[in-house]
């Protein structure tokens, strides 16, 4: 199985400031997605992050805001740009290889002060 | 959009005793997922579900599939403390930008007491 990191694991913010979330994973895979959590609630997608190309973002959710980078196969960066408190959340990269196996990294707790 | 519904969202329950949770989804979809969540914590794979009638079974877990009634089930035998947590089904959209992202429901909180 992968095994996937994520940096930071937590961070307070102040508002109107960015914070970057970095996605790492030992092998390659083939996707990688973005999911918010927000305290109490479900998981929701935020994008799926393509390697070379422009993220795909769901509805609700801009590359203005959340602008996302992968570079490679194994790596990915999501931003929660100008922050403010209703982007306290836990973010969750979730990866899936081309055999279709799927793990969500351990998550960044995002505190917005 | 594929809607995924979980009930109940609360679950409080007696050592030893059994339950189901059910999720319901609203389009066709080739994959199911059952995860657990504990409180800070990431998300843990349960099942993956594929086909109609599937079933698998873990421990005091049993989940199963009907893609007809786009229904599955999250069997709870004799609980103990240790399954509390938060049960997740999730349902892959085909219909999705990508065609792989996972639409949640809301999930179950599970509370087992002595």
């Amino acid at each position: 199985s992968a095994v996937i990191s994520q940096k930071p694991s937590r961070d307070i913010c102040q508002r109107g400031t960015s914070l970057t979330i970095q996605c790492q994973v030992d092998s390659q895979v083939t996707m990688m997605f973005w999911y918010r959590q927000q305290p109490g609630q479900s998981l929701t997608l935020i994008a799926t992050a393509n390697q070379g190309s422009e993220a795909t973002y769901e509805s609700g959710f801009v590359i203005d805001k959340f602008p996302i980078s992968r570079p490679n196969l194994t790596f990915s960066t999501l931003t929660v740009s100008n922050m403010s408190p209703e982007d306290s959340s836990i973010y969750l990269c979730r990866t899936m290889d081309s055999y279709n196996e799927q793990f969500f990294g351990p998550g960044t707790r995002l505190t917005v002060l | 959009e594929l809607k995924v519904e979980q009930n109940p969202l609360f679950l409080s329950m007696q050592e030893g005793k059994n339950y189901t949770i059910y999720c319901n989804y609203s389009t066709t979809s080739d994959r199911l997922y059952w995860y657990r969540q504990d409180p800070g914590k990431s998300l843990e794979s349960l099942f993956v579900l594929l086909s109609n009638g599937a079933v698998k079974q873990e421990g005091r877990l049993m989940a199963s599939l009907d893609t007809k009634a786009r229904l599955s089930t999250l069997h709870i035998t004799a609980a103990v403390h240790d399954l509390s947590a938060t049960y997740f089904c999730a349902v892959e959209d085909p219909n999705s930008n990508s065609g792989y992202a996972l639409n949640f429901g809301k999930g179950t909180s599970l509370l087992v007491t002595p």
